[in-house]
């Protein structure tokens, strides 16, 4: 079993529109979540990090957290062509190495 | 970048050839990480450092050995390239712990003929 899986998609979402992002961590002691994002050709930069359950909202982006489902989810508000890029998934089991998702490709279409 | 630089950016090799790889940061961060990034596989750790000549293996090491003999310098070395090592590669950097949001440079573009 994967330390983190998401939906490689693609998925596509009208300008505007709310996307949303998936992720599962095996792990029930992972304490640090986070997410970034990746352009083509490019490194990965961070967009969140979340450590409690709940939701944590910075701009148009929010990211949620339920460990009991083992679940983060990123959500994109309002959505631009420019959000268009994978979006990786990190967890953190606590005193051990990041692990990263495969990642979810995400394209806005105007 | 968060201050991290990455040598050469892209390089082209022959099999059992060595090569080094070099990471250099500004940021007199503890941790320096080295990862590949293989379609299908994402982001996955090879070695990384928690300090000068403190070193540790990640989950795919094999074939792989680093060094870091400065706090700013992280090296990654593979000492007889192979076919299945083409790759990007990433450095990243964080802080002072393991679980310290990690920052990318800008990759290297590794391909062994």
């Amino acid at each position: 079993q994967k330390e983190v899986e998401q939906n490689s998609g693609p998925l596509s979402v009208p300008e505007g529109a709310i996307a949303s992002l998936n992720c599962t961590y095996s792990d029930r002691v992972s304490q640090s979540f986070f997410w970034y994002r990746q352009y083509s050709g490019k490194s990965p930069e961070l967009i969140m990090s979340i450590y409690s359950n709940g939701d944590k909202e910075d701009g148009r982006f929010t990211a949620q957290l339920n460990k009991a489902s083992q679940y983060v989810s990123l959500l994109i508000r309002d959505s631009q062509p420019s959000d268009s890029a994978t979006y990786l998934c990190a967890v953190n089991p606590k005193g051990r190495q990041f692990y990263f998702g495969t990642g979810t490709s995400l394209t806005v279409i105007p | 970048d968060a201050g991290i630089t990455q040598s050469p950016r892209h390089k082209v090799t022959e099999t059992g050839t060595p090569v080094t790889l070099r990471c250099h940061q500004t940021e007199n961060h503890r941790y320096m990480y080295w990862y590949r990034q293989d379609p299908g596989h994402g982001l996955r750790l090879i070695h990384y450092s928690y300090g000068v000549k403190d070193t540790d293996k990640g989950e795919v090491s094999d074939g792989y050995s680093v060094s870091r003999s400065k706090t700013e310098d992280f090296l990654l070395t593979l000492e007889s390239a192979t076919s299945s090592q083409t790759s990007v590669y990433f450095c990243a950097i964080s802080e002072s712990t393991l679980t310290d949001t990690q920052y990318f440079g800008p990759g290297t573009r590794l391909t062994v003929l």
